[in-house]
């Protein structure tokens, strides 16, 4: 059973503010992936790592930032949100091989 | 750069079988996975090829064929649980970076 977890799982929050999205994993992945999704669309990565202290941008341009000081998280963080980033963002690690292990995700509405 | 196209629909019934395509254009290639999601969940690991051939777990199997860029996904004995969303993945020319899908939404009707 994968452990890897998402908080918070809904944020509604107004255009402007900080946010930063966290993301846990229990099983000792060394690469972690957040990928940004809308509803019924294919999922965009935009931000990778492969391990501590290291850290890639995906396909998908992104205002967003991400960290990796500790191989168990890998929080996301959005300095000045706006409505464009309405989405839902899902967390992902994986061992070595192509089986990624995704969270449930984080629904994000900017208002 | 990397672009994958599969249907957007397919419909079938209760203990049928179906099959869902992808094809790939990338600058590289190290394996085709393919990933199930229902409405409201999270994408969750089905199969993977790295080489080609048929890869075959319980009532799902995979196929590649590298040298026509092509994959599919097949569904056997069709059940109401398997109505969701199926996406094919490849990972870029270095290996890193993941490209998926448009994705397919399967419809299994009674």
């Amino acid at each position: 059973e994968a452990d890897i977890y998402q908080t918070p799982r809904y944020l509604v929050i107004g255009t402007g503010k900080k946010i930063t999205l966290e993301c846990s994993q229990t099983m000792g992945h060394d690469k972690m992936y957040w990928y940004q999704q809308d509803p019924g669309m294919e999922l965009h990565l935009i931000h990778y790592s492969y391990g501590v202290n290291s850290t890639e941008k995906g396909d998908l341009s992104s205002e967003s930032t991400v960290s990796r000081i500790r191989t168990e998280h890998f929080p996301l963080t959005l300095e000045s949100a706006r409505p464009s980033h309405t989405s839902q963002y899902l967390c992902a690690s994986s061992e070595g091989s192509d089986e990624q292990y995704f969270g449930p995700g984080t629904r994000l509405t900017v208002t | 750069g990397q672009s994958l196209e599969q249907p957007s629909e397919v419909t079938a019934v209760e203990g049928a079988i179906v099959q869902i395509n992808c094809t790939y254009q990338t600058s590289g290639f190290y394996g085709l996975s393919w990933y199930q999601q229902h409405d409201g969940g999270a994408p969750t690991f089905l199969s993977y090829n790295g080489l080609d051939g048929l890869e075959e777990t319980g009532r799902f199997s995979s196929f590649l064929s590298r040298s026509d860029s092509y994959g599919y996904l097949l569904l056997q004995e069709l059940q109401m649980k398997d109505s969701a969303s199926y996406f094919c993945a490849v990972r870029d020319n270095y290996g890193q970076n993941f490209v998926f899908g448009p994705g397919t939404r399967l419809s299994v009707l009674p």
